[in-house]
């Protein structure tokens, strides 16, 4: 089955900076790459996603990339705000008529440093 | 509009104890799943439910079982509640295949202790 790796599991930044997380997937066939910000004891909440046919995805501060070849995708938050303090979830999946079935990566704390 | 909704919120059990947790999507989606998130991990899917009619093991779903009782609503039940069972469990829903249709949406959870 598919394994999704996640990287770094923990990430302070400065308020401004900017962040960058980075995740790998096994599945070749996988063809849908979403991302998920989780505040402390709130639900996971979808902040963009980018599927396999596109390279790059942008919402305002928020970029993702994808190599396929490479089979690895990157979050990046820019102009970072302490209310982009959260843990990090990218996952991957195969989107068929079957379901949806997400695999996660193991997360990233963010932390914002005003 | 409720979105996904999960009852109950919080939920004690003894070992061997069974209880089901209930959610409920207003979205008129298609597919429905649960996950567990255990301290300090990802999330890993339990069991799905493609649609109505249909459901399908994940990635652990050993020592539970589900059901889709029509569209709308897809139960967890632990017949036999073990400590390694404490978690807390999301559901979510999407509508399933095709362009902008594989998002999934997440309910506020279920905090579950064995003890």
């Amino acid at each position: 089955g598919e394994n999704v790796e996640q990287h770094p599991s923990t990430l302070s930044v400065q308020e401004g900076d900017s962040a960058v997380i980075k995740c790998t997937y096994s599945d070749s066939a996988s063809n849908y790459f979403p991302w998920y910000k989780q505040e402390l004891g709130k639900r996971p909440q979808l902040i963009i996603d980018i599927r396999s046919n596109v390279g790059e995805k942008k919402d305002q501060r928020i970029a993702v990339t994808l190599n396929k070849t490479a089979k690895h995708f990157s979050l990046h938050i820019t102009e970072t705000q302490p209310e982009d303090s959260a843990v990090y979830f990218c996952a991957a999946s195969i989107v068929k008529a079957a379901g949806n079935k997400l695999t996660f990566g193991g997360g990233t704390r963010v932390l914002v440093k005003p | 509009n409720a979105g996904v909704t999960q009852t109950p919120k919080f939920q004690v059990l003894k070992t061997g104890q069974s209880m089901t947790l209930q959610c409920a999507q207003d979205m008129n989606h298609n597919s429905m799943y649960w996950y567990r998130q255990d301290p300090g991990m990802g999330l890993r899917l339990i069991y799905y439910s493609a649609s109505e009619g249909t459901t399908d093991k994940g990635e652990v779903p050993n020592g539970y079982n589900v059901s889709r009782l029509n569209k709308r609503e897809f139960s967890l039940r632990l017949e036999s509640a073990a400590p390694s069972q404490t978690s807390v469990y999301f559901c979510a829903s999407s509508f399933g295949t095709g362009p902008g249709r594989g998002e999934q949406y997440f309910g506020p959870g279920t905090r579950l202790t064995v003890t």
